[in-house]
């Protein structure tokens, strides 16, 4: 069956500019998780998705950043007035259910922001 | 931000020699702890899920342990062949709604 997609897979653009990521679950995966890795440091959790719903959002690294999920499924990061230190890799996952639930992982968004 | 760490960041061996390494958390308010592998240009995959203190899980020649008491997890691989060199990931949650990541061991299999 189909895996986690996300897309565009690479997106650069200017500091300044909005920029929206996009994360296809697993059909029927109702959790859903957004990380980023920036160059040279580790994978850093932002966000996690049960249903519709995002229990803790304190892993949003500041108020330009924004998530939602709509149906249970897509889900869509936001990035607004990006600055250079956003680039980094985007990565999705989704698990069955609750969120001890094996994570497959999407792969990844690289956006650059010059 | 809870401090997830891994031990040793990085690891060279042998082909057929079995290695260990160590993922170190909070013995407190324990929720799930993941291992991960992750190839060069690839997503991570899911090794194991662990929630229970004392559970032990097996994939064909790489098992995992967990000890939540005292905050520590251990992943074995027996015998590493070449296609094992990855990075191994481990994560953290405490209440299920944030995963708190290690950097990661960096394993080589040398042929």
């Amino acid at each position: 069956g189909a895996g986690v997609s996300q897309s565009p897979s690479n997106k650069v653009t200017e500091k300044g500019k909005d920029v929206e990521l996009r994360c296809d679950p697993i059909s029927g995966h109702t959790a859903l998780y957004w990380y980023r890795q920036r160059l040279g440091q580790g994978l850093e959790f932002l966000i996690y998705f049960q249903g519709n719903s995002a229990p803790d959002k304190s892993g949003l690294p500041s108020d330009r950043f924004s998530a939602e999920r709509t149906g249970e499924s897509v889900s869509t990061l936001t990035i607004q007035r990006t600055q250079q230190e956003d680039s980094a890799v985007y990565l999705c996952a989704s698990s069955l259910s609750r969120p001890e639930g094996t994570q497959y992982f999407g792969p990844g968004t690289r956006l650059t922001v010059l | 931000i809870l401090n997830v760490e891994q031990s040793p960041q990085s690891l060279h061996v042998q082909e057929g020699d079995s290695t260990n390494f160590t993922c170190s958390f909070p013995s407190s308010n324990f929720y799930a702890l993941h291992w991960y592998r992750w190839e060069t240009a690839k997503s991570p995959e899911a090794l194991f899920v662990m929630t229970l203190n004392g559970d032990e899980k097996k994939k064909g020649r790489i098992s995992a342990t967990l000890n939540t008491k005292e905050g520590y997890s251990y992943l074995y691989i027996k015998g590493s062949q070449p296609e094992d060199s990855a990075t191994y990931l481990c994560a953290f949650s405490n209440t299920g709604n944030q995963f708190y990541f290690g950097t990661g061991t960096s394993l080589t299999v040398i042929p």
